[in-house]
């Protein structure tokens, strides 16, 4: 089946710096991808839509200079969470469409916060 | 305002019954849904999908049933295994390439 994966698995940073989470589907073009936040007990928070080529779309709420999204190629999405606060301590995951099929989850990242 | 509910935020079965798990929906427009799987500090694992034009899929151990009518749809396991703990996220979508939105989730406990 699809593969998507996600670099770093696990990160943790000091308050201020800026991360970088990567996502890359393995085997498929994805012109869509899609950032969710999974908070502790709740849902999964769909973020963003990223679309390769063009601007992402953010969900409301989301603050688009803060959790900065690049689609640059049809197998890679990028989020970056800048100037970053342990309240964006997270597990983030993403998802990209196979067109023939339903979405495929990466493994997401845990990202802590200090 | 939550598009997809799922009550129960957990549920114990025993192993070998029927487990089965429910959610709700409110928004009509919603044309595909699917049951994701997820356990701890992993990404969720698709399961199962059922478009609205049916009202029952079947994959193995795995049925989910939708009830248009009432915008309820629920995810029947049998028989249970000590592999299906985990927490179950119903999600709901206007098409299949479309965003997905997710309920809180339902965590499963298989006792022996």
């Amino acid at each position: 089946g699809a593969v998507v994966s996600q670099h770093p698995s696990r990160v943790i940073c000091k308050s201020g710096t800026s991360v970088k989470i990567e996502c890359r589907s393995l085997d498929f073009q994805a012109t869509t991808m899609f950032w969710y936040r999974q908070f502790p007990k709740q849902s999964l928070m769909l973020m963003a839509t990223s679309n390769e080529g063009s601007k992402a779309t953010y969900e409301q709420g989301v603050e688009k200079d803060k959790f900065l999204i690049n689609h640059a190629s049809l197998t890679l999405s990028t989020l970056t969470v800048t100037s970053a606060h342990p309240e964006d301590s997270s597990f983030y995951i993403c998802s990209a469409n196979q067109r023939t099929d339903t979405q495929y989850f990466g493994p997401g990242t845990r990202l802590t916060v200090l | 305002d939550q598009q997809v509910k799922q009550n129960s935020p957990s549920l114990s079965v025993q192993e070998g019954r029927i487990s089965i798990l429910n959610c709700d929906y409110t928004n009509s427009m919603f044309d595909y849904f699917l049951w994701y799987k997820k356990y701890p500090a992993e990404g969720p694992t698709f399961l199962i999908s059922i478009s609205s034009i049916k009202d029952k899929n079947e994959d193995g151990r795995f049925t989910v049933f939708l009830n248009k009518s009432a915008k309820h749809l629920s995810l029947h396991i049998v028989p249970s295994q000590p592999g299906d703990s985990a927490v179950y996220f119903c999600a709901a979508s206007p098409n299949r390439d479309d965003k997905i939105i997710f309920g809180k989730g339902t965590r499963l406990h298989i006792l022996p």
